[in-house]
Formats: C-alpha cells, structure tokens, sequence
C-alpha cells in the first residue's frame, strides 16, 4: 500500500523565523499534494495544496514545493507567529480522492 | 452555510454497546468520509462513499458499518464497541468535481470502557 512519511515529527521555532516540513511519499498515482492543520480539539483545515504540474505555490506566509520525480513536497512557512502552532499534516491524494495521511508534525512557535 | 457537521461531540461507552456517529455535509459534495485520529497518527480511512448509494471499505473498516442515508448524511455505525475503537472520529466531504479538497467537521471524541 501507500506509505507516506513526514519529517519532523516535532518543531520548535522562534517566532518570525522559518519552518519547514517534508512529506516523502511512495505512490505515483498521486496527482494533489495538501496540507491541513489541525488545532487543538478541531477538525484539519486545508491551508494550502498543489497539484502534480506544479513545482511551487506560495499563499502570504505559507509555500507549497513539489517534487514529483523525488515523490516528496514540502511546507514551508515564513515569518512565523504564535497561531501558527498547531499540528501539521501532509496528505498525498490519488485521482479518486482517497487521502493518506503523514503522521503530523507539531509545529511550538515561541515568542 | 454550517460546512460539515457531527453529533454527538463527544460519547462513553461499555465494551458491547453500540452506537451511531452522524454526519451531515451542507456543500452540495458527493463524496464523504470517515477517519478515525489516534494519538500520535495521522487520520486514517474507516469508509467512504463516492456518490449517494454507494460505500466502500477504507484503510481500517473492521468492527463499522456505514450507511450513504442521502447526499447529505453519512452515519458511522459501532454495532459492538471495543476499547480499541477509543479514538477521535471525523467525517469528511468533497465535491467530487474539478476541486479534490475535503472538507473536514470538528469531531467526534469517543470512549469505550
């Protein structure tokens, strides 16, 4: 089946510096790349995603790269602030819309 | 516009009882899920159904049943509860068409004893 990793597991970050997360994953019939963070007691909220003929997209503070040939993509967020802390998942999808999930990544932004 | 929505918020129960979670979608989708979210793990598949009248089987489906009531409504059925069915449980909904993002609800936090 589909194995999807995400590094690192944990991170902590002073506010207004940088954080980036990798997502590798194995299946190459995924063709939509998101990112979802989750709160603390919520539901995961879509904050950005690419799609497989895209190399980069960038949403204010929030960036998305894609690597197809290498099968990883990665979040990265600028500038950080206080709200960003939250849980972080990665979640690689096929054509038909079935999502696998990486593990999370707790992001601790300390002011 | 509520998005999507579940009942109950949070649920005990005894080893043997059973129970159904309820989820409702406002969005039109045609497509919705139920994850289960265990410490430590990222969400994992229980069931979907791609359009109404239809379900299938995901990652994890053993001791569930669902039911695709209408285009609306996706309900999750415990028919004996486990103590390995604690978890945090979220339904989920998409479209369908040009756009893959799913569309998450806030949860549902259930105990087995």
């Amino acid at each position: 089946g589909e194995n999807v990793e995400q590094h690192p597991s944990t991170l902590s970050v002073q506010e207004g510096d940088s954080a980036v997360i990798k997502c590798t994953y194995s299946d190459s019939a995924s063709n939509y790349f998101p990112w979802y963070k989750q709160e603390l007691g919520k539901g995961p909220q879509l904050i950005i995603d690419i799609r497989s003929n895209v190399g980069e997209k960038k949403d204010q503070r929030i960036a998305v790269t894609l690597n197809k040939t290498a099968k990883h993509f990665s979040l990265h967020i600028t500038e950080t602030q206080p709200e960003d802390s939250a849980v972080y998942f990665c979640a690689p999808t096929d054509s038909w819309g079935k999502l696998q999930f990486g593990a999370g990544t707790q992001v601790v932004v300390t002011p | 516009n509520a998005g999507v929505t579940q009942t109950p918020k949070f649920q005990v129960l005894k080893t043997g009882q059973s129970m159904t979670l309820q989820c409702a979608q406002d969005m039109n989708h045609n497509s919705m899920y139920w994850y289960r979210q265990d410490p430590g793990m990222g969400l994992r598949l229980i069931y979907y159904s791609a359009s109404e009248g239809t379900t299938d089987k995901g990652e994890v489906p053993n001791g569930y049943n669902v039911s695709r009531l209408n285009k609306r409504e996706f309900s999750l059925r415990l028919e004996s509860a486990a103590p390995s069915q604690t978890s945090v449980y979220f339904c989920a909904s998409r479209s369908g068409g040009g756009t893959d993002t799913q569309y998450f609800g806030p949860g549902t936090r259930l105990t087995v004893l």
